[in-house]
């Protein structure tokens, strides 16, 4: 079955509005959540992460959210710009195996 | 910067047929990982390792072999091709104590005809 799941494969956002994506998961084991970026053609590239002892991480535009009695974690995007478009994957992970699972993805559009 | 490479970048294969795809890294981590990228399912974990000399089964294994003779490299192995094996596939590694960032590489694409 799914263990981490991305329920909006898509989400059109006005330029400078806010991005949430989301992410539920499983497993109560998994201790690490994070998020990556991926353009067409390329690698995905981590953008941030948590360990599951911090309920919210912020970095720049970009804040995490994790939410451990729900099994669901947010990546908040402010000020979202086009070059922002891209596909967002959401990734747990678990210390006891060093395995991750990703969702399959959220296609973020930003428009101007 | 983490560099992870791949080999090779594009592979025409026949069904049945032998493929290998190669990976290295440069960036002494012991853990490795090999996905597969398919429309609809994100990024899926085929098989990976610990370190030199170990291989595990990832979620989706069948089909697939995996080797790692070395820290730097590890290749996935496909013993009989199959068109349904048609997909995008990176590899990875990291490490996971100080933060457990994965590095990819820059993805193989096969197709088996």
């Amino acid at each position: 079955g799914q263990q981490v799941k991305q329920s909006s494969p898509s989400l059109t956002v006005q330029e400078g509005g806010i991005s949430i994506l989301n992410c539920d998961y499983e497993n109560d084991m998994f201790d690490y959540f994070a998020w990556y970026k991926k353009y067409p053609d390329n690698s995905p590239t981590l953008l941030i992460s948590v360990r599951s002892n911090v309920d919210k991480r912020e970095d720049g535009r970009l804040t995490v959210f994790l939410n451990k009695s729900g099994k669901h974690f947010s990546l908040h995007i402010t000020a979202s710009q086009p070059e922002d478009t891209a596909v967002y994957l959401c990734a747990a992970g678990y210390t006891g195996n060093y395995k991750y699972v990703f969702g399959a993805g959220t296609r973020l559009k930003v428009i101007a | 910067e983490a560099a992870v490479t791949q080999s090779p970048r594009n592979k025409v294969a026949v069904t049945g047929g032998k493929v290998t795809l190669s990976c290295n890294q440069t960036n002494n981590h012991n853990n490795m990982y090999w996905y597969r990228q398919d429309t609809g399912h994100g990024l899926r974990l085929i098989h990976y390792s610990y370190g030199a000399g170990s291989t595990e089964k990832g979620d989706i294994p069948d089909g697939y072999k995996a080797s790692r003779p070395s820290q730097e490299n590890f290749s996935l192995i496909l013993e009989l091709a199959t068109p349904s094996q048609t997909s995008v596939y990176f590899c990875a590694s990291g490490n996971w104590g100080g933060g457990a960032t994965q590095y990819f590489g820059p993805g193989t694409r096969l197709l088996v005809l």
